[in-house]
């Protein structure tokens, strides 16, 4: 059973790009939450995407953006990168449909770094 | 707004001893779960416990288990007979109940447990 897959494992951009990060959510899953960690803290909530839709937000500028897709895949996408955009970005599925207490399973995480 | 305080940036503890981690958390609402994970170096967050505010039994999960004081708004973890693959960074985390905590979670900064052999 795959768990939740992210890709690219690291990724350098230049400040002023964009760029794209993908999730595929662990089987059975239809939720994708969105996390950015920066070195020695702790995961800080960007969104959460459901049925195609943005459900939830954290603090985050409208920079970030995401999608998700019909397979409930999702992308997240940081525009105008700044130098601290620099984190690991950490994407976590969970079962809307399923039980009522369901877990969030995350995946290993995209390293960023903008220089 | 919601807060998650972890007041020790790095414990240590010989293997086969016992440790506690500390959390305070600060919220208004009356239905919430806590959580702590597990980060190790391989950057994977994984669930090693949670718990439920309205209910007064505190959880377990084999060697760990949680000290829930709703009044104190504390939440530490005790991990027992320490392994070497214990060794990780540890995150208090809180979420409203909602969908059983798969709503945006809050998370302290963690605590950096070193598993001394």
């Amino acid at each position: 059973d795959a768990g939740v897959t992210q890709s690219p494992t690291h990724l350098i951009k230049t400040r002023g790009q964009q760029v794209t990060l993908r999730c595929s959510p662990k089987s059975g899953h239809d939720t994708v939450s969105w996390y950015q960690q920066a070195l020695g803290q702790g995961p800080q909530f960007i969104f959460q995407y459901y049925e195609e839709e943005e459900r939830q937000r954290g603090n985050f500028p409208d920079r970030f953006s995401g999608h998700q897709y019909p397979n409930y895949s999702s992308e997240l996408n940081v525009n105008a990168l700044l130098l601290g955009d620099s984190a690991l970005y950490l994407c976590a599925s969970s079962s809307d449909r399923g039980a009522y207490n369901s877990p969030l399973h995350f995946g290993n995480g995209t390293r960023l770094t903008v220089t | 707004a919601q807060t998650v305080t972890q007041s020790q940036p790095e414990m240590s503890v010989q293997e086969a001893e016992t440790v506690t981690l500390s959390c305070t958390y600060d919220t208004s609402e009356s239905d919430y779960y806590l959580f702590w994970y597990k980060q190790p170096p391989s950057r994977q967050m994984i669930l090693v416990i949670r718990q439920e505010a309205y209910k007064q039994q505190n959880a377990t999960e084999n060697r760990f288990s949680v000290n829930f004081q709703k009044a104190a708004k504390s939440f530490s973890l005790k991990i027992s007979d320490s392994q070497l693959g214990d060794a990780a960074m540890y995150f208090c985390a809180y979420s409203v109940g909602r969908s059983g905590g798969a709503d945006g979670l809050t998370f302290g900064k963690g605590t950096h447990l070193i598993i001394q052999p």
